[in-house]
C-alpha cells in the first residue's frame, strides 16, 4: 500500500534553515508527481511545492506557492525513493504542519503522509 | 482562484443527508475540482476528483457535483464517522483550498 512518511521537522528560530524528508513507498516512486502542503495550527490548507516526474519529462520542473518561493526548495531522490523540502530563512508564519502528498493525475493530491510539524519562534 | 465554502458548520443527524457548497471565484476549467474528508489528528484524504469521481475505497454515500463556478459535495444517510471538516480544492489554476465546512454529526 502506498505509505509516505515525513521527517526532519522540529522547532527552529526565525531566519534559520530546516530540511524536510518523504520516505515514499508502496508504489512507483519516479511515475508521480509529489507536492508539499501545509497547514498552520487550527487553520486549513495550503499548497506549498511541486515536483514534477522526471520519468515523464526532461528535468524536474518545480512550482512554489507566493508564499515561500525564493526560499523554499522542492526536490526529489527517485534512487531513495525520497521527496525533500529545503526551507531557508524560515519566518514564524511558516508555523505548520507540513503534509508529503503524491500528485495524482492532475494537481490533485491522492495520499497524503501524516505530516511533520515545524515551528519557528524566537 | 479563491474557493468560498457554505455554511461554515453543519450540524445534522444520523441517516440524514450533507449538502455541501464550493463557490469559486472564476470558472474552473474542466471540473478541476476536489474534495478531502479531514478528522482530527489525521492528514486530509482524498473523497471525490474531477467534480464528480469517487477516489478509490470512497463509499457511493459521497457524491460530488457541478460545474464552472459552483460545486457540491452530498454526503447521503450520515454516520457518526462522517463528523470531519471537508475542503474543497480546484487544480485548474495552480492549487488552493477553500477554507472548510465543519460536518457534525449528533
Amino acid at each position: 500500500q502506498v505509505q509516505l512518511v515525513e521527517s526532519g521537522g522540529g522547532v527552529v528560530q526565525p531566519g534559520r534553515f530546516l530540511r524536510l524528508s518523504c520516505a515514499a513507498s508502496g508504489f512507483t516512486f519516479n511515475y508521480f508527481g509529489m507536492h508539499w502542503v501545509r497547514q498552520a495550527p487550527g487553520k486549513g490548507l495550503e499548497w506549498v511545492a511541486f515536483i514534477w516526474s522526471d520519468f515523464w519529462i526532461d528535468g524536474s520542473g518545480t512550482y512554489y506557492a507566493d508564499s515561500v518561493r525564493g526560499r523554499f526548495t522542492i526536490s526529489r531522490d527517485n534512487v531513495k525513493n525520497t521527496l525533500y523540502l529545503q526551507m531557508n530563512s524560515l519566518r514564524v508564519d511558516d508555523t505548520a504542519v507540513y503534509y508529503c502528498a503524491r500528485g495524482g493525475g492532475k494537481w490533485y493530491f491522492d495520499f497524503w503522509g501524516r505530516g511533520t510539524p515545524v515551528t519557528v519562534s524566537s | 482562484i479563491v474557493l468560498t465554502q457554505s455554511p461554515g458548520t453543519l450540524s445534522l443527524s444520523p441517516g440524514e443527508r450533507a449538502t455541501l457548497s464550493c463557490r469559486a471565484s472564476q470558472t474552473i476549467t474542466s471540473s478541476y475540482l476536489a474534495w478531502y474528508q479531514q478528522k482530527p489528528g489525521q492528514p486530509p484524504r482524498l473523497l471525490i476528483y474531477g467534480a464528480s469521481s469517487r477516489a478509490t475505497g470512497i463509499p457511493d454515500r459521497f457524491s460530488g457535483s457541478g460545474s464552472g463556478t459552483d460545486f457540491t459535495l452530498a454526503i447521503s444517510r450520515l454516520e457518526p464517522e462522517d463528523s470531519a471538516v471537508y475542503y474543497c480544492q480546484q487544480y485548474s489554476d495552480s492549487a488552493t483550498f477553500g477554507q472548510g465546512t465543519r460536518l457534525e454529526i449528533k
